[in-house]
């Protein structure tokens, strides 16, 4: 089945330690993205790649990094500079007419 | 700048009652537009989506939404609502990427 799997869903880390979160999509999709959601806020985008080696900030970036060395993959890396990387974390694939998303995955820093 | 904005963080209906969810967009034409459904913990679902024509758009579940250019709205609507729709939903605009409003959390009383 097509679709996008972002794992693990928990994760838990101690504070100052980076942390990668996985995003696999077979869809064929162009277009990658990473949100965070944290209660009361909505989804605020994070980073945003259109394009396998190329992406973009989104709104909330700082703390955070990415790759795209391959279509299907866009990881995601909270690194210790992010200073509430507590929230949930969902990543989404699309065509210029539809994202689809992941199951998300939520991350405790302790 | 680009922005979605839903009013409403919290509407609680009873079940049979109709239901609107109001959102608004600014941009600069008219961006692709979209209205999802998230369950606790879980991703987004599409509910359905306006490109341009028809500016009333169907959806699964029963959603309905009208786009009116005039008022920058896409408020998403249902007609007699049930308890299975508790739920938060999301409006989203955009070209190249989506940005999300802050959602409005649904509750059904019985």
């Amino acid at each position: 089945d097509g679709g996008i799997t972002q794992s693990p869903k928990y994760l838990f880390r101690k504070e100052g330690q980076n942390v990668t979160l996985s995003c696999e999509q077979n869809l064929n999709h162009d277009a990658m993205y990473w949100y965070r959601q944290d209660p009361g806020q909505g989804l605020r985008l994070i980073y945003y790649s259109q394009i396998v080696n190329d992406f973009q900030k989104g709104d909330i970036a700082e703390g955070y990094s990415v790759s795209r060395e391959k279509k299907e993959s866009f990881p995601l890396t909270v690194t210790s500079a992010q200073k509430n990387p507590t929230a949930f974390y969902l990543c989404a694939s699309s065509t210029p007419r539809e994202a689809f998303f992941g199951q998300g995955t939520r991350l405790t820093v302790v | 700048a680009q922005s979605v904005t839903q009013p409403d963080i919290h509407i609680t209906v009873s079940e049979g009652a109709s239901l609107e969810l109001r959102c608004n967009y600014s941009y600069g034409a008219t961006p692709y537009l979209f209205w999802y459904v998230q369950s606790p913990g879980q991703g987004l679902q599409l509910l359905l989506k306006y490109f341009s024509g028809d500016t009333l758009v169907q959806g699964i579940k029963g959603f309905e939404a009208e786009f009116k250019r005039s008022q920058s709205s896409f408020n998403l609507r249902k007609p007699s609502v049930h308890w299975s729709d508790a739920a938060e939903y999301f409006c989203a605009g955009g070209y190249n990427k989506l940005i999300f409003g802050a959602g409005t959390r649904l509750a059904v009383h019985p």
